[in-house]
């Protein structure tokens, strides 16, 4: 399994762009990328997935390069309620079924 | 369409001492998926299901830890004897794996806090 690097941590303010970068250089030719958002006291929650290029949905876009190595998950106009951490996957399937592994994630805060 | 279910969501017990959670997922999710969340940290996989058979369990301590997925629906967790070391967020997890891709659905978790 491919292993993810992120931030630890990232600040913005209210309003603003915020874009997370995770890198994963030994992706697997098979292999999608899926972020989770996690709140305090709650289980973490689907945003996005993708395999290349561009994914855009109504929460966050996902932006893969060709090479596949980074992905940038773009969170548009953040308010208050998203802080939380933000966690990238990889993974695809393998002997037995599909495998991701969960890293440290990044603690983004936003501040009014 | 009803979430992932897990209960108690809370549990304290003393080391030595064993204890259980509960988990059920979403109806017609064949894999399940138990985690093992240490504060600051990314969920750390337990087990994984497939229906009723185990895909992955190279991380759960099988000396203390065990997984049951009765019938391909519900499953149990079992910590005995329970450890400092285990106080964690257990969140259960379920999914539809298609061909390619897999979105995991979780629970709101069990904080267990071993005294």
């Amino acid at each position: 399994l491919a292993k993810t690097t992120q931030p630890i941590s990232m600040d913005s303010y209210e309003g603003q762009e915020v874009n997370i970068t995770c890198s994963h250089n030994n992706i697997a030719t098979n292999d999608y990328i899926t972020w989770y958002q996690q709140f305090p006291s709650q289980g973490p929650r689907f945003i996005i997935q993708g395999y290349k290029t561009k994914v855009t949905n109504e929460v966050a876009s996902l932006f893969i390069p060709a090479d596949r190595k980074s992905s940038t998950l773009s969170l548009p106009r953040v308010s208050l309620s998203d802080t939380a951490v933000y966690y990238c996957l990889v993974g695809g399937h393998d002997t037995g079924g599909f495998k991701t592994i969960f890293g440290a994630g990044t603690r983004l805060f936003v501040k009014a | 369409e009803a979430g992932v279910a897990q209960s108690p969501r809370y549990k304290i017990i003393e080391k030595r001492q064993s204890v259980a959670f509960w988990c059920n997922p979403i109806s017609g999710h064949a894999t399940l998926y138990w985690y093992q969340q240490i504060l600051g940290q990314g969920p750390k996989l337990l087990i994984q299901f497939q229906n009723n058979g185990v895909v992955d369990d190279s991380q759960l301590p099988k000396d203390r830890f065990s997984a049951e997925r009765l019938k391909g629906v519900d499953s149990t967790l079992k910590i005995q004897p329970a450890k400092l070391e285990d106080s964690a967020v257990y969140l259960c997890a379920s999914s539809i794996q298609d061909r390619d891709t897999d979105t995991q659905y979780f629970g709101p978790g069990t904080r267990l806090t071993v005294l």
